[in-house]
């Protein structure tokens, strides 16, 4: 079955750290650059990070450049989001998907999330 | 406050035709193309357009896109109450080097 399912998060304080993990299956995952993105409480969807197949380009939204790292690991076919000095902004249903580095066909799966809360 | 523009909310009747908008700039809908979303609730977010106007496989011809200058919008003819959830419009950004989505549009099926 393709699929993505995405694990890691938690309740955690402000200033720490939370690694996410994305385990994709069902398709040739090194083919494919992949995505997060979250939705806060209430809010829309915003895309926090992207790498391609071969972990060549990554990008990052301004409002986590600098604390977050992703990466991949194309042999165990699973995708990163390393979080740290996590800010109660940052609570969101963090979701993985797959698709085209920077345009096109993208997004086409995703993940049913997991949640990130940051709170003291 | 989204790089993309769209309306807070739009509504229809079953059978109706409802258009959603999606505002830019010349750095990401301007120069690149745009992508739409279906998000239900307690669902992950569901890819109905790709490329301003191209349906992916499963997706009913109900729902088309097109995109003009530095604006897309999406349509939904023959509309039906499962219809009825958020609307996401997303386009590459070549200026923040990064994907930007609109706010979204929730749809209500009166």
């Amino acid at each position: 079955e393709v699929q993505l399912v995405e694990s890691g998060g938690g309740l955690v304080q402000p200033g720490r750290s939370l690694r996410l993990s994305c385990a994709a299956s069902g398709f040739s995952f090194d083919d494919y650059a992949m995505h997060w993105v979250r939705q806060a409480p209430g809010k829309g969807l915003e895309w926090v990070s992207g790498i391609s197949w071969n972990s060549g380009s990554i990008g990052y939204a301004d409002s986590v450049k600098g604390r977050f790292t992703i990466s991949r690991d194309n042999a165990k076919n699973f995708l990163y989001l390393q979080m740290n000095s996590l800010r109660t902004e940052d609570t969101a249903l963090y979701y993985c998907s797959k698709g085209a580095y920077s345009s096109g066909y993208s997004f086409d799966l995703w993940g049913q999330g997991t949640l990130v809360t940051v709170s003291s | 406050q989204s790089v993309l523009t769209q309306p807070p909310s739009a509504s229809g009747t079953p059978g109706q035709r409802v258009t959603i908008s999606c505002s830019g700039s010349s750095s990401n809908i301007g120069s690149n193309t745009v992508n739409w979303f279906q998000h239900l609730p307690e669902t992950a977010p569901k890819l109905l357009i790709y490329s301003n106007n191209q349906r992916p496989s499963g997706v009913p011809d109900r729902f088309s896109g097109s995109k003009s200058g530095t604006s897309a919008s999406l349509a939904i003819s023959g509309l039906q109450s499962e219809d009825e959830a958020d609307y996401y419009c997303a386009a590459w950004d070549d200026r923040l080097n990064g994907w930007v989505f609109g706010g979204g549009t929730k749809l209500t099926v009166l």
